[in-house]
């Protein structure tokens, strides 16, 4: 159990275009989801907190309006990179809670992003 | 940002050899958490300590909590090749937000 998938897993996209990354969990549900980006070779960065049915929260110097998080359904959230540049290009995993639980978190498979 | 570090930030044993990686942290925690990623992939728990919790295990897995020093150690027993992968810790801080912060990571090869 607790499984959560991300899609896709890979994504090759032009500058300036938005892409749209999915995360679920696939057998339990999560009111919490968190996104991650993680560099090569570099730790895990948390840039927000995805809560079902409110705005997600950010982390200082992620740009809310560059990341835009939708966590529609208590098994979906969404993180959409808009305008994307090369700088974006980046590994992004997302993780979620499992509501009640003590705090371990569930992570998705991880979406490679690469912008020309 | 992160929230501690973890050294060594990479290790080197053969196989059947014990692992000890580290990690500090800097802020008052609620527990305490282990995950391990393979190269390119999510990262899988390995084990949560909380912070009234001083020791663990998990098959060949041990981990201590020290919070007077804000510190943690993950040890590998036995190791296999298939244990090669970076290990994380990363601590839940104590407020309602449950984030999770991440140390630097150490990454660790295991030779057959």
């Amino acid at each position: 159990g607790a499984v959560v998938s991300q899609h896709p897993s890979r994504v090759i996209c032009k500058s300036g275009t938005s892409v749209k990354i999915e995360c679920r969990s696939l057998d339990f549900q999560a009111t919490t989801m968190f996104w991650y980006r993680q560099f090569p070779k570099q730790s895990l960065m948390l840039m927000a907190t995805s809560n079902e049915g409110s705005k997600a929260t950010y982390e200082q110097g992620v740009e809310k309006d560059k990341f835009l998080i939708n966590h529609a359904s208590l098994t979906l959230s969404t993180l959409t990179v808009t305008s994307a540049h090369p700088e974006d290009s980046s590994f992004y995993i997302c993780s979620a809670r499992l509501t009640g639980g003590p705090g371990e978190q569930f992570f998705g498979p991880g979406t490679r992003l690469t912008v020309l | 940002s992160q929230q501690g570090e973890e050294d060594p930030q990479a290790l080197s044993i053969q196989e059947g050899e014990n692992a000890t990686m580290n990690c500090s942290y800097k802020t008052s925690i609620n527990n305490l958490q282990w995950y391990r990623q393979n190269s390119g992939r999510g990262l899988v728990h390995l084990i949560l300590i909380r912070s009234n919790e001083r020791e663990k295990h998990s098959g060949r897995l041990r981990v201590t909590l020290d919070t007077s020093k804000k510190s943690s150690s993950l040890l590998i027993t036995a190791s296999r090749a298939a244990d090669t992968a970076s290990y994380f810790c990363a601590t839940a801080i104590m407020d309602s937000s449950y984030k999770l912060i991440f140390g630097s990571g150490t990454r660790l090869l295991v030779r057959p």
